[in-house]
């Protein structure tokens, strides 16, 4: 079955550290879609891709940055991360036809700043 | 940025309870969404709502794109515990899949 899914699930890292989370994806979706997750603010659009070699930002892009070189990977990088970025991660796909436009979500990625 | 008010935040009902939140927003949507997140899982989308005045059913879930294409609602019927979870909306404002999101409601059911 096609599915999406993230690695790695849990990630505990220091402040300062680069950090990549992937995002991997079956359904041979164009769309792909990287929010985070934390209390009291929903899920918030970091970046997203419309295809490969396309990116572009989201509402809480500052700090991030996403690299599209195939249809079925968006991996999100934390250049150097920050407590604030402790937050969990959510990567979506989908497809856009007339009349119906879902995306689909992953399992997430924990990740803890320190 | 743009942003949805989702309301209530939080509920507790007893079982076999019927449940209703609702979405709106100060900007038209073309599409209206509804997932469920469960405790460590990613949302998993529950209704999908293309027309306005559209009223659509999966089950014991029925939801609405009102007429205005600023909000939305979301009925459960005859509540059990397995419902328990956060419910989130999600609006789009054009082609192209970006959605904005609500700050959910999280549901908690009394067996």
């Amino acid at each position: 079955d096609a599915e999406i899914t993230q690695s790695p699930r849990h990630k505990i890292t220091e402040t300062g550290r680069q950090v990549t989370l992937a995002c991997h994806q079956t359904w041979n979706h164009n769309n792909m879609f990287w929010y985070r997750q934390d209390l009291g603010h929903g899920l918030r659009l970091i970046h997203y891709s419309y295809g490969v070699h396309d990116t572009n930002k989201g509402e809480v892009s500052d700090g991030y940055s996403v690299s599209r070189s195939n249809t079925e990977d968006l991996p999100l990088t934390l250049e150097s991360a920050a407590s604030s970025q402790t937050s969990v991660y959510f990567c979506a796909s989908s497809e856009w036809w007339v009349g119906t436009d879902t995306q689909y979500f992953g399992p997430g990625t924990r990740l803890t700043v320190l | 940025g743009q942003q949805l008010n989702q309301s209530p935040q939080s509920m507790f009902i007893q079982e076999g309870e019927d449940v209703s939140m609702n979405c709106t927003s100060s900007s038209i949507f073309n599409t209206w969404l509804w997932y469920k997140q469960d405790p460590g899982e990613g949302p998993v989308l529950l209704i999908a709502l293309y027309k306005a005045g559209e009223l659509t059913s999966n089950g014991r879930l029925t939801a609405q794109f009102g007429i205005t294409r600023k909000d939305s609602f979301l009925n459960i019927s005859a509540s059990i515990p397995s419902d328990v979870g956060i419910y989130f909306c999600a609006g789009q404002l054009g082609q192209g899949g970006k959605l904005i999101f609500g700050q959910g409601t999280e549901l908690s059911v009394k067996p």
